[in-house]
């Protein structure tokens, strides 16, 4: 069975601040997609970055990197430079590789404050 | 950007009352989910849709639950004799060939409301 833990439930920073959000995920499976989602206060789940297992490389995109380490099962999140309109609940999720479902196993979400 | 359209945004029923949400899934997509996330929980699986039949159903889709395409561009969800626990945000999704490896696109949600 697959199963993602995001262990920091809330998380409050102050503007520009450098902020990470965790993530561990357990699966048996050898090839593997993991996820992130933004949950802005309206309620949409917005996607950020997919990657798959095989692909260890970190990813950087504007003030979002993302760190994929396998050894340590994790796939971390960092903001630089958070801003207010970063605030919003993160998701971390984990689909197994299958032919013909996408069915993704969500973490509990971090809810990130960012004030100003 | 193509998206996927969720219909209603919002919905209140009475207790015991059928529910169908609507979705209209991204035109060349070939998968089709149903999530759901209770209010202040984490998003969870309820089924994934291919080939006009089910691939995938969680725990939670029992026999309350039912999906269907019926004309070739929506994708719904059927909610039978309606609980309060029923209350929560029901998002559709979409996704193209490759199944997991593909991104999956996310409705803006239904909100429902089961009074």
């Amino acid at each position: 069975a697959q199963k993602v833990t995001q262990a920091q439930t809330e998380i409050s920073v102050v503007e520009k601040e450098d902020v990470t959000l965790d993530c561990v995920y357990e699966t048996r499976d050898t090839t593997y997609y993991l996820f992130w989602y933004k949950q802005p206060p309206s309620g949409e789940l917005v996607f950020l970055i997919r990657r798959n297992s095989f692909d260890e490389q970190n990813e950087i995109s504007g003030r979002y990197s993302w760190n994929f380490q396998k050894s340590t099962s994790s796939f971390n999140f960092t903001i630089t430079a958070s801003q207010v309109v970063d605030s919003a609940v993160y998701f971390c999720a984990l689909s197994e590789a299958d032919t013909n479902a996408g069915k993704s196993t969500f973490g509990d979400g971090t809810t990130l404050t960012v004030k100003p | 950007e193509p998206e996927v359209t969720q219909t209603p945004s919002h919905q209140v029923t009475q207790m015991g009352q059928e529910v169908i949400l609507r979705c209209v899934p991204i035109s060349n997509h070939l998968y089709f989910y149903w999530y759901r996330q209770i209010l202040g929980q984490k998003v969870e699986f309820l089924v994934s849709f291919y080939n006009n039949e089910i691939s995938e159903k969680s725990e939670i889709f029992d026999d309350q639950f039912s999906v269907e395409r019926p004309d070739g561009s929506n994708f719904t969800l059927k909610i039978r004799s309606t609980k309060l626990e029923d209350s929560a945000m029901y998002f559709c999704a979409s996704s193209g060939p490759g199944g997991a490896g593909n991104t999956i696109y996310f409705g803006e949600g239904s909100w429902l409301t089961v009074v």
